[in-house]
């Protein structure tokens, strides 16, 4: 079975700064994908980015990019220029591929609060 | 926003009731989820469908059943909700193949159950 940690329940950042969010996971799979999805306050989830375990390259969606240590199960999301609408929960999220294609494995959630 | 649609988007009840929950997808995918979420918490998959007449128990316990009669259609019943139910119940869906990787939410449902 796979697990997500996400070790930060709250975080917050001043507008136009850099946040890093931290996850780590623990699979015996050798390749999956991960992901970073949103929930702002009432309203609905959606993804911020993608990241293939077999690809090296990091992802990137804008102003968001991640930091994919595969080696260390280390899956970061770095957002830059934080804006007031970043203000959300966000949970990173694993998908093991194969049989299990579709279905996801979340962390904790961390609580994120942009300031003006 | 994706187009996945739940209803009702709150539900108070009392202990007993038989419930439904709601949820469609105008966007034609055949895979279908729904997660069990407490406030401030992370999400369980409770059942899941690959498609039509395919139902599938997730990592999550849980007492509820569903059902997949139609593709962009697959409700979630509780047939005596008890207090142990109250939480948000989130469904999305996703599309064949490796665009199914990404998963569309749904509002969610929070259910109170008295």
């Amino acid at each position: 079975a796979q697990t997500v940690t996400q070790s930060q329940p709250e975080m917050s950042v001043q507008e136009a700064e850099t946040v890093t969010l931290s996850c780590t996971y623990d699979t015996s799979e050798s390749n999956y994908y991960l992901f970073w999805y949103k929930q702002p306050p009432s309203r609905q989830m959606i993804l911020v980015i993608r990241q293939e375990a077999y690809k090296q390259q990091n992802a990137t969606e804008n102003r968001f990019s991640v930091n994919f240590q595969k080696a260390a199960k280390s899956f970061s999301l770095k957002i830059s220029d934080s804006q007031l609408g970043d203000t959300a929960m966000y949970f990173c999220a694993f998908n093991a591929g194969g049989t299990s294609y579709g279905k996801l494995t979340f962390g904790q959630g961390t609580i994120l609060t942009v300031h003006p | 926003e994706a187009d996945i649609y739940q209803t009702p988007r709150y539900l108070v009840i009392g202990t007993g009731k038989k419930i439904t929950l709601e949820c469609s997808q105008t966007m034609g995918h055949d895979k279908m989820y729904w997660y069990q979420q407490d406030p401030g918490m992370e999400l369980h998959l409770i059942h899941y469908s690959y498609g039509v007449n395919s139902t599938e128990k997730g990592d999550l316990s849980s007492e509820s059943t569903v059902s997949r009669i139609r593709t962009e259609h697959f409700p979630l019943t509780l047939e005596s909700a008890r207090p142990s139910h109250t939480s948000q119940y989130l469904c999305a869906s996703s599309a064949p193949g490796l665009a199914g990787l990404t998963q569309y939410f749904g509002p969610g449902t929070r259910l109170t159950v008295l």
